[in-house]
């Protein structure tokens, strides 16, 4: 039982490219969400999916795209890169919403952007 | 709009007891959750309050005043690996976290 797994670890990237972050989940988890992290703050919810084939924007979602074909994975994409999107990215699952939704969370992606 | 306050930064020594505050302002809420981060690492849940009042979990326990808009998390019996930074977050269709507290226990 691997929890929540996130391909890759580091990346490093040249301003207007594209990449494209997997998080995978083996816990049966029906939610998704993907969060970023500055150095010395807190995580800032990007975009978030209910369910298989669904997505909702969080707090941040500007330049930045998801998708949720399987239940099991759920993909982050960036389509040109910019240095104000460099920071750690967090993928987290969890059985539902609403009144309890513990989180559990991927060891993280440190993207750079030069 | 949703905002959760923390401290930025709490010090103590081993064997102490900390307290660490969390005041919210949301739209929609169903709960107060905490998390534990170190270093380098991913945030872990540590605890959930639903409900008023006090839950215990070993060392830890947290609390909940709907009415007043305000939580905390209390750690107990300190230990040096639990230096660490911990969030608070609400409970809607999804979690909004709160600036994180960075807590630091010395020998």
């Amino acid at each position: 039982n691997a929890g929540v797994t996130q391909t890759p670890k580091f990346r490093v990237l040249k301003t207007g490219q594209s990449m494209t972050l997997l998080c995978a989940q083996d816990m049966n988890h029906e939610y998704m969400y993907w969060y970023r992290q500055d150095p010395g703050m807190g995580l800032r919810l990007i975009h978030y999916s209910v369910g298989e084939g669904t997505t909702a924007k969080g707090e941040v979602p500007d330049g930045y795209n998801v998708s949720r074909l399987k239940k099991q994975n759920f993909l982050l994409g960036l389509e040109s890169a910019a240095p104000s999107q460099t920071s750690v990215y967090f993928c987290a699952s969890s059985w539902g919403g609403s009144s309890y939704n513990e989180q559990f969370f991927g060891p993280g992606t440190r993207l750079t952007v030069l | 709009g949703q905002s959760l306050e923390q401290p930025s930064e709490v010090t103590a020594v081993e064997g102490a007891i900390v307290q660490i505050n969390c005041t919210y302002q949301t739209s929609g809420f169903y709960g107060l959750s905490w998390y534990q981060q170190h270093d380098g690492g991913a945030p872990t849940f540590l605890s959930y309050n639903a409900l008023d009042g006090l839950e215990e979990t070993g060392r830890f326990s947290s609390f909940l005043s709907r009415s007043d808009s305000y939580g905390y998390l209390l750690l107990q019996e300190l230990q040096m690996k639990d230096s660490a930074s911990y969030f608070c977050a609400n409970n809607t269709d999804k979690l909004i976290f709160g600036t994180g507290t960075r807590l630091q226990v010395f020998p």
